[in-house]
C-alpha cells in the first residue's frame, strides 16, 4: 500500500538553527512530491512541489527539498529558521499527472523557540 | 481571489445522527477533493470529483458516507449515521492543475 513516513512528529529548535525534516514514501511508480504547511489557525498551504527535472526544488520562505529517488526520500530543509516557521509540516505525494488525490504523512509539529 | 469556502466550521452531534458539510471551491476549479483528518494524522482522501463526476471514491466508507457535486461547482459531504470514530476535521480542496488549495475545514465532534 502506498504511504508516507515522516520520521519526527515533534521538533523543537532555536531561532537561526538549521532544519531538516525527513520524508520517505512508499510507491512503486513515478510520483509527484509535495510539502504542505499549516501555520497556527490557518489553512494548509503549499510550501513546494517536485514533478520532474532538478531534484532540488525551492519553495516559499526560504525552504527547499531534495528528491532522492534511490532512497524514496524528499527531505525538507531550511538553513536558518525563524520563530514564524512554527507550524505543522506535511509531506505528501500523488501519481499520474498531478491531479490525483494526495497521500499524506502524519505531519511534523515544528516549534521554534525565540 | 477567494479561497475554498467551507461550512459549518464546527459541528457537534451525537452518534447515530446525520450531518452534512458544504464546500464551495475556487472559481473555475474543475477538481474537488474531500479529505478526512483525524487528530494526530495527516489528511486522508475520501473522494475526488472532476466536474460533477467521481474520479476516486475508493476510500469513502459508502455504508455511511455520501458526497455529491451536482452542478460541478459546490459539493456536499454527508455522514449518516455518524459514529464516534468519525470525529475529525473534514477538509475540502480544489485544483485546476497540480496544486491543491485547501479550505479551513469543518471540525466534527461525535459524542
Amino acid at each position: 500500500a502506498q504511504s508516507v513516513s515522516q520520521h519526527n512528529h515533534h521538533v523543537i529548535l532555536s531561532e537561526a538553527a538549521s532544519l531538516e525534516l525527513g520524508c520517505n514514501y512508499s510507491y512503486g511508480g513515478t510520483v509527484n512530491l509535495f510539502w504542505y504547511v499549516q501555520y497556527p489557525g490557518q489553512h494548509l498551504q503549499l510550501l513546494l512541489k517536485y514533478f520532474s527535472g532538478d531534484p532540488l526544488v525551492k519553495g516559499i520562505k526560504g525552504f527547499e527539498a531534495e528528491f532522492i529517488k534511490s532512497k524514496f526520500s524528499f527531505n525538507l530543509r531550511k538553513p536558518s529558521v525563524q520563530w514564524s516557521d512554527t507550524a505543522e509540516y506535511f509531506c505528501a505525494f500523488n501519481s499520474g499527472g498531478g491531479a490525483d488525490g494526495l497521500t499524506f504523512g502524519k505531519g511534523t509539529h515544528l516549534i521554534i523557540q525565540p | 481571489e477567494a479561497g475554498v469556502a467551507q461550512s459549518p466550521r464546527y459541528k457537534i452531534i451525537e452518534k447515530r445522527q446525520s450531518v452534512a458539510f458544504w464546500c464551495n471551491p475556487i472559481s473555475g476549479h474543475a477538481t474537488l477533493y474531500w479529505y478526512q483528518q483525524i487528530l494526530g494524522q495527516g489528511p486522508k482522501l475520501l473522494i475526488q470529483f472532476q466536474n460533477n463526476g467521481v474520479v476516486d471514491d475508493s476510500q469513502l466508507p459508502k455504508d455511511r458516507f455520501s458526497a455529491e457535486r451536482l452542478k460541478g461547482v459546490d459539493s456536499t459531504l454527508k455522514i449518516q449515521p455518524a459514529k464516534l470514530e468519525d470525529s475529525a476535521v473534514y477538509l475540502c480542496a480544489s485544483s485546476s492543475s497540480s496544486t491543491q488549495y485547501f479550505g479551513p475545514g469543518t471540525r466534527l465532534t461525535v459524542l
